[in-house]
C-alpha cells in the first residue's frame, strides 16, 4: 500500500512565526490529501485538504502546496497562535479508493 | 446535519475479555464507515471500512473483526483482548467518491 512519510515528528515555533510540515508520498495514483489536526485527548479533525487538480490552496492561516512530480505535500501555518499547538497529520488517498494512508504525525508546540 | 456517535466513550477491560464498541451516523444515507485505531502518541491505522450493509473490508485485523449490521451501524469486536489492543478506536465516515474523512469523538480503551 501506500506509504506517507511525514517530518518533522516535533516542532517548536515562536509566536507569530510560521510553521512547515511536510510529506511525502510513493503511489503516482494518489490524489487527495488531507490534514488533520488533533488536540490532546480529542479525535482528528480536518483542517484544509487539497486535491491533485490544485497546486496551492490557502485558508486563512493555513496554506497547502502540492509538487505532484516530487510526490511531496506541505503544510504551512503563517502567524502562529498558542492555539495551533497540536498533533497534525497528513495522510494521501485516490478519489473511489477506502484505504487513507497517515503519516505518523508532526506534534507542534507554539511559544508565547 | 450529520452526526457520528460512538459508544462507550472510554473502556477499561481485562486481557481474554470480549470487546464491543459501537458507531453510529445520522443524517447521511449509505455512508462509508471506517474504523482506525491510534496508539498513545501514535499515528492513525486503519482497520476495516465498509461501503455497504453487511459487507465489510479488513485493512489490517490485529484479532479484531468488524460488522455493519445496519446502513447507519458499524461495530468493531473481539472475543479476546490482547494488551497490544489498548488505544484510541475512532470510527470515521465519508461520502463515496468525496474520500473526506470525518472522525466521530473515539472510544479510549485500556487493556489490563
Amino acid at each position: 500500500g501506500e506509504q506517507v512519510e511525514q517530518l518533522p515528528s516535533i516542532l517548536r515555533v515562536q509566536e507569530g512565526s510560521s510553521a512547515s510540515i511536510n510529506c511525502s508520498y510513493e503511489d503516482s495514483a494518489s490524489n487527495y490529501f488531507p490534514w488533520y489536526k488533533q488536540e490532546p485527548g480529542e479525535n482528528p479533525k480536518l483542517i484544509i485538504d487539497i486535491r491533485s487538480n490544485m497546486e496551492r490552496k490557502q485558508i486563512q492561516e493555513l496554506i497547502v502546496l502540492l509538487d505532484k512530480k516530487a510526490k511531496r505535500f506541505s503544510l504551512h501555518i503563517t502567524d502562529t497562535q498558542p492555539g495551533d499547538s497540536a498533533m497534525y497529520f497528513c495522510a494521501a488517498s485516490y478519489t473511489g479508493y477506502q484505504n487513507f494512508y497517515f503519516g505518523k504525525g508532526t506534534s507542534l508546540t507554539v511559544i508565547p | 446535519a450529520q452526526t457520528i456517535h460512538q459508544w462507550p466513550v472510554a473502556e477499561i477491560k481485562a486481557v481474554g475479555s470480549p470487546l464491543s464498541l459501537g458507531c453510529t451516523i445520522k443524517g447521511k444515507s449509505s455512508p462509508n464507515l471506517y474504523w482506525y485505531w491510534q496508539a498513545t502518541g501514535g499515528t492513525l491505522q486503519q482497520l476495516f471500512y465498509s461501503i455497504t450493509v453487511g459487507q465489510v473490508e479488513s485493512v489490517v485485523q490485529l484479532n479484531l473483526s468488524a460488522s455493519r449490521p445496519k446502513d447507519d451501524q458499524f461495530i468493531l469486536s473481539t472475543e479476546k483482548l490482547l494488551l497490544s489492543h489498548s488505544g484510541f478506536y475512532l470510527c470515521a465516515w465519508s461520502l463515496g467518491g468525496q474520500n473526506t474523512l470525518y472522525f466521530g469523538a473515539g472510544t479510549r480503551l485500556s487493556v489490563l
